[in-house]
């Protein structure tokens, strides 16, 4: 039972378009959102994050956007360049629960060509 | 600088024989976390603690065991009963709140032989 998911295993773009990620939930307990970048053999970097309070959160080039009716959210990320080339990972949480836990996507592969 | 550190970073162990992974981190963290990276699995959560002495099974903890004896610390052994041990293995850890962002080591990639 796959609570966050990443459907789309990779997506390659040219430099300077934009990069379009998506990420989609099914728990209704989820209300905090992040984005995690990986680069590979290395642990994953924290990238921005949302509350369900908020539809949009930017930071520079970086901008999430969340649609709870949808259970949906997707990572903009303008101009690509050739250093965002990683897997990005989404996660969601219960910022309530009595824990701390992340559940993971599987990722999706960014490959920026120049 | 704070941070968390996983060591070694490669490791080799023959099938049969119990591994320990280090996992120490000195941001004064109370949340520890490991997780498991297979390609096209994502990253599944093996055991997490809250607090120092405690720890809870994650979706995937058979065959793995942890201690969490001190606040910095959080090993976890890949016993002989983990049917597939070879992966990159992650240690996070994060402030203990709902919306605590975890901070990664830079992992442990264990191939059994």
């Amino acid at each position: 039972d796959q609570q966050v998911k990443q459907n789309s295993p990779s997506l390659s773009v040219q430099e300077g378009r934009i990069s379009i990620l998506n990420c989609d939930y099914t728990n209704s307990m989820f209300d905090y959102f992040l984005w995690y970048k990986k680069y590979p053999a290395e642990g994953p970097t924290f990238l921005i994050s949302i509350s369900s309070i908020k539809d949009k959160n930017e930071d520079g080039r970086f901008t999430v956007f969340l649609n709870k009716s949808a259970k949906h959210l997707s990572l903009h990320i303008v101009p690509s360049q050739p250093g965002d080339s990683a897997v990005y990972f989404c996660a969601a949480t219960n910022s309530g629960g009595s824990n701390y836990k992340l559940t993971f996507g599987k990722g999706t592969l960014l490959t920026v060509n120049p | 600088d704070g941070g968390i550190t996983q060591s070694p970073k490669y490791l080799f162990r023959k099938e049969g024989q119990n591994v320990t992974l280090s996992c120490e981190q000195n941001l004064n963290h109370d949340a520890m976390y490991w997780y498991r990276q297979d390609p096209g699995q994502g990253l599944r959560l093996i055991y997490y603690s809250q607090i120092v002495n405690d720890f809870q099974k994650g979706d995937i903890a058979e065959g793995y065991s942890v201690s969490r004896e001190k606040k910095e610390s959080f090993p976890l052994t890949v016993t002989s009963a983990q049917k597939n041990p070879t992966a990159f293995y992650l240690c996070a850890s994060s402030i203990a709140t709902g919306t605590g962002v975890y901070t990664f080591g830079s992992g442990t990639r264990l191939t059994v032989v």
